[in-house]
C-alpha cells in the first residue's frame, strides 16, 4: 500500500509562471516531510521541509503548504524558471521512539518550458 | 560542504555474482541508508544504519545485507546477483540529532546491471 502519493508523474509549466506539486498521504502518523529534487544521473538534494506543526514554511522561491486534515502537502515554485526541471519526490517521515520510516512518492518530473 | 561518494557510478555484473556497494560519507553523520530508484517506483528504502555495526531493515530488504564497520562507511551487498536487481543505488547520510535527521544528503547513484 502507498503511504506516499505523487499522483501526477509529469507536469509542464511555462518560464515565469507557478508549479505546484502535489503529495498525499495516508499515514497520519507522519510527522515531517521533506521534498527533494532530482537531476538525472545525480542524487537528490533536499529542498525544503515542513514539520507537522505548521502548515506552511518558506524558502526563497520554494514554498511548501501542509493541510493535515486532507493530508495533503504542496510545492509551489514561484517564478518557474528552466533550471527547475527536475523530478521532484515528496517524502513523509515517522520517527517515534525506537523506530524511523522516512517513505518517498513516486516523483513528479517538472519540465518548465522558457 | 557535505559530501556522499559512491565507488562506483557504473556497474556492469552477472547473475549470481557477489556484488558490493561502497559508500563513503565525510561528514561524520551517525544514520546512513541505502535506497534503490526504480522507474515508476521512486525511492525504496532497502536498509539503514542509525551507528556503526548497528543495521536496520528497510522496505525492501530481501536479496541484500549491508555492513557498517566504520562510522562513515556504508556498504550495500548483494549476496547473489539477480537480473531484478538491476537498478539504480543510491547512497544518503545524515545526522542524529533533532532536526537534522531528516535531512538526507545523498551520493551521486551507483547504475547497476545484472546480466
Amino acid at each position: 500500500d502507498q503511504q506516499v502519493k505523487q499522483n501526477s508523474p509529469s507536469l509542464s509549466v511555462q518560464e515565469g509562471r507557478i508549479s505546484i506539486l502535489n503529495c498525499d498521504y495516508t499515514n497520519s502518523m507522519f510527522d515531517y516531510f521533506l521534498w527533494y529534487k532530482k537531476y538525472p544521473a545525480e542524487g537528490p538534494t533536499f529542498l525544503i521541509s515542513i514539520s507537522s506543526i505548521k502548515d506552511k514554511n518558506e524558502d526563497g522561491r520554494f514554498t511548501v503548504f501542509l493541510n493535515k486534515s486532507a493530508k495533503h502537502l504542496s510545492l509551489h515554485i514561484v517564478p518557474s524558471q528552466p533550471g527547475d526541471s527536475a523530478v521532484y519526490f515528496c517524502a513523509a517521515l515517522y520517527s517515534g521512539a525506537g523506530s524511523y520510516q522516512l517513505t518517498f512518492g513516486k516523483g513528479t518530473k517538472l519540465s518548465v518550458i522558457p | 560542504d557535505v559530501k556522499v561518494t559512491q565507488s562506483s557510478r557504473y556497474l556492469v555484473k552477472r547473475t549470481g555474482e557477489k556484488v558490493f556497494l561502497e559508500c563513503v560519507q565525510d561528514m561524520d553523520h551517525e544514520n546512513m541508508f541505502w535506497y534503490r530508484q526504480d522507474p515508476g517506483l521512486g525511492l525504496r528504502l532497502i536498509y539503514f544504519s542509525y551507528d556503526v555495526k548497528m543495521k536496520e531493515k528497510g522496505d525492501i530488504p530481501e536479496g541484500y545485507s549491508v555492513s557498517r564497520e566504520k562510522k562513515e562507511r556504508f556498504s550495500l551487498i548483494l549476496e547473489s546477483a539477480s537480473t531484478n536487481q538491476t537498478s539504480m543505488y543510491l547512497c544518503a547520510s545524515s545526522w542524529a540529532l533533532p532536526g537534522f535527521r531528516e535531512t538526507q544528503y545523498f551520493g551521486p547513484g551507483t547504475r547497476l546491471l545484472v546480466l
